[in-house]
C-alpha cells in the first residue's frame, strides 16, 4: 500500500542512549517531516526536509539530528535521550503547494 | 507568526446530533486550510481541505467552508456516527510554502 512507513511503532530507551527513528515514503513526494505529538500540545515540528539534501529545523529541534538519506527516507536521531523526549513522534510526507500530508501511523517513545 | 486556535474539547454528542467544531486562524496572505481527523493508535488523516476564499471542503459527510472575512474554517456534519469518534485537528499552510501549522486538536465523543 502507497504512504508514508515508520519504525519501529514502539520503543523504550534509558536515558542517555540513542536511537534513530526510521521513515520512508513511496509517494514520490519532495517534502518530508518529522512531528512530536504531546497531550494537550497538538503537533509540533521538529525537522522537515523541503527537497532531498536540504534539511531546516522545526519549532522544537533540541535533542534531535535528522538525515534526509534519499528522496524516500527521512530518518530522525536522538542522540541522548532524555525523559522530556518522551512522546508519539510522527513523519509525513507531502508535495508542495496546497497538498495535504499523508501521516505515518506513529512512534510511541518512552524515555525513563 | 502563522497560528491556529480551535475550540477546547472534549465534545460529547448523541448518535445524529448535529456537530461543529470551531476554527480560526491567523496567517498573512491566502494560506491553504486543512481538517486531519486521528483515530486512537493512528497516525492523522487528511479529512478535507480549501484553498482559497468561499472554497467549501467536503468528505464523508464533513464539510468546512473558507471565510476569510472571520478568519475561520468551521468544521460540520448534520449526523455524527459512534464511527466518528476521534481527534479532529485544524491546520493551515501558508501559500508557497512548506510547513502546516495544526490547532491543538479537538476530541469528540458520540455515544450510540
Amino acid at each position: 500500500n502507497a504512504g508514508v512507513t515508520q519504525t519501529p511503532k514502539f520503543q523504550v530507551l534509558k536515558t542517555g542512549q540513542s536511537m534513530t527513528l526510521q521513515c520512508a515514503q513511496d509517494m514520490n513526494h519532495n517534502s518530508m517531516y518529522w512531528y512530536r505529538q504531546d497531550p494537550g500540545m497538538g503537533l509540533r515540528l521538529i525537522y522537515y526536509s523541503a527537497s532531498e539534501g536540504t534539511t531546516d529545523k522545526g519549532e522544537v529541534p533540541n535533542g534531535y539530528n535528522v538525515s534526509r538519506l534519499n528522496k524516500r527516507e527521512f530518518s530522525l536521531r536522538l542522540e541522548s535521550a532524555a525523559p522530556s523526549q518522551t512522546s508519539v513522534y510522527f513523519c509525513a510526507s507531502s508535495e508542495e503547494g496546497y497538498y495535504g500530508y499523508t501521516f505515518g501511523s506513529g512512534t510511541r517513545l518512552t524515555v525513563v | 507568526g502563522d497560528s491556529v486556535t480551535q475550540m477546547e474539547g472534549p465534545v460529547t454528542l448523541s448518535e445524529e446530533a448535529f456537530l461543529t467544531i470551531n476554527c480560526t486562524y491567523t496567517a498573512t496572505g491566502y494560506p491553504s486550510l486543512f481538517w486531519y481527523v486521528q483515530y486512537p493508535g493512528e497516525g492523522l488523516q487528511l479529512l478535507l481541505k480549501a484553498t482559497k476564499a468561499d472554497d467549501k471542503g467536503s468528505n464523508k459527510g464533513f464539510e468546512a467552508t473558507y471565510r476569510k472575512e472571520t478568519t475561520s474554517f468551521h468544521l460540520e456534519k448534520g449526523s455524527v456516527q459512534v464511527s466518528d469518534s476521534a481527534v479532529y485537528f485544524c491546520a493551515l499552510r501558508a501559500t508557497g510554502g512548506f510547513k502546516t501549522i495544526f490547532g491543538a486538536g479537538t476530541r469528540l465523543f458520540v455515544k450510540a
